[in-house]
């Protein structure tokens, strides 16, 4: 049975950094693209980054560019997004994706 | 990078067949772009209907279809049941034929069975 469990959201102030983290298990992870996805209170789906299977390729929406850093760990099954200098309009649940699998979510709320 | 677009919102009767449609900014939607919806419920994730266009997930019933048409992707739902009342999204790959590359939801569509 696939499962995707985030950690490691919680409260930050503007300009500050967290790391999420995405454990996997029961399926091959090292062969799949992975995604994180957000979604801000009230508000639809907002695809945010994905990484290909050995990590050399990443891609980010625009509003995260520079600022976010997606990256895996193929021998820990591990998926991480590294935010740095977080905004008001960061704040939402942030769910991990492969292949149609979603995990539960993390929330991330940006406020002073 | 690219918009993506649904119908914000639409109605179908319990029994009926409703047909959502998702849209690219950059042109006709194709294979390529490996197109997959989503249904959500309130306070729940999103939950995997149909990928690669008109791959169904296994658990998913068979009254959901996904297909192109018009130059666009398309959700069909035939023989609608209450508990399809939800909100519906489509994400579209940017990558080319042979990479994921940037992806891209709609804005979603609400659908109420009623």
């Amino acid at each position: 049975e696939v499962q995707l469990v985030e950690s490691g959201g919680g409260l930050v102030q503007p300009g500050g950094s967290l790391k999420l983290s995405c454990a996997a298990s029961g399926f091959t992870f090292r062969s799949y693209w992975l995604s994180w996805v957000r979604q801000a209170p009230g508000k639809g789906l907002e695809w945010v980054a994905n990484i290909n299977q050995d990590g050399s390729e990443q891609y980010y929406v625009d509003s995260v560019k520079g600022r976010f850093t997606i990256s895996r760990d193929n021998a820990k099954n591990s998926l991480f997004l590294q935010m740095n200098s977080l905004r008001g309009e960061d704040t939402a649940v942030y769910y991990c994706e492969v292949q149609g699998y979603w995990g539960l979510g993390a929330l991330v709320t940006v406020s002073s | 990078q690219a918009v993506v677009t649904q119908e914000p919102s639409l109605t179908v009767s319990p029994g009926g067949t409703v047909t959502l449609t998702c849209g690219s900014s950059t042109g006709p939607v194709t294979s390529g772009h490996y197109p997959y919806w989503f249904q959500q419920k309130p306070g729940q994730a999103p939950r995997t209907l149909i990928y690669d266009t008109s791959k169904r997930q296994s658990w998913i019933p068979a009254r959901f279809s996904g297909s192109l048409l018009g130059g666009k992707a398309a959700l069909t739902l035939s023989g609608a049941q209450p508990e399809d009342e939800a909100d519906y999204y489509c994400l579209l790959s940017f990558g080319g034929a042979h990479d994921v590359g940037a992806q891209v939801f709609g804005g979603g569509t609400k659908l109420t069975v009623l």
